[in-house]
């Protein structure tokens, strides 16, 4: 079946430093694959997203590559903000068929410290 | 444009209850699907509507169950609850795009569900 492995976390960053959390998945097929936030006591926001290989999604200076050979969909922001402190959840659902039906990760917590 | 919205926010129930929560679409959308989400983990599929049919079904049991109406809202219900029924539970719709499948999916805040 469909899995999506996240780095652990908690991460505590320094603002303005460079971030990155590390996604890999196993899948059937051609999935798409995301990046979602939360932020504390709300529900999931779509961050970026990425339908085929070699796409690159981005959002508010966040940036993933879909990478088919090495099926990874790492997160990247070149300078994080307090702001930013939040959960990542690195998913991906089957194109075309059951879209709707994502897997995720365990998501990766981000502290951004001044 | 309202986005997805649940209710209620929180809720608080004892073992062996039953459960009601609601779901209402982004403006647009015809597809819902319904998420469980234990404290520190990832979302969990329970299952999703399309069409006021249940069309895909994740790994729970059937004491959850699920109902989509005309105007696409859904409810989700769980009978005989469980301690380990606490959760957050997200609802997201989406906008079938043909052949099965559906655009990005948009997440409503999740309902709080606490079992006693």
């Amino acid at each position: 079946g469909n899995s999506v492995t996240q780095m652990e976390g908690p991460v505590t960053l320094s603002e303005e430093a460079f971030l990155t959390i590390n996604c890999t998945y196993t899948a059937t097929g051609y999935p798409s694959l995301f990046w979602y936030v939360q932020y504390p006591g709300e529900g999931l926001q779509l961050l970026l997203k990425a339908t085929k290989a070699d796409d690159k999604g981005s959002n508010k200076g966040f940036e993933a590559t879909y990478r088919k050979e090495t099926t990874s969909f790492h997160l990247e922001k070149g300078s994080v903000q307090v702001s930013d402190s939040a959960v990542y959840f690195c998913a991906l659902s089957p194109r075309l068929t059951n879209a709707g039906k994502s897997t995720f990760g365990d998501g990766t917590t981000l502290t951004v410290k001044p | 444009d309202a986005g997805v919205t649940q209710s209620p926010t929180h809720l608080i129930k004892t073992r062996g209850q039953q459960v009601t929560l609601r779901c209402s679409p982004k403006s647009g959308h015809d597809t819902v699907s319904w998420y469980q989400q234990a404290l520190g983990q990832g979302p969990q599929f329970i299952f999703q509507y399309y069409e006021e049919e249940e069309r895909q079904r994740g790994n729970f049991p059937d004491r959850f169950s699920g109902h989509q109406f005309p105007n696409y809202s859904s409810e989700l219900n769980v009978n005989a609850l469980l301690l380990g029924d606490s959760a957050l539970y997200l609802c997201a719709s989406s906008l079938e795009t043909g052949g099965g499948g559906t655009d990005t999916q948009y997440f409503g805040p999740g309902t709080r569900l606490t079992v006693l």
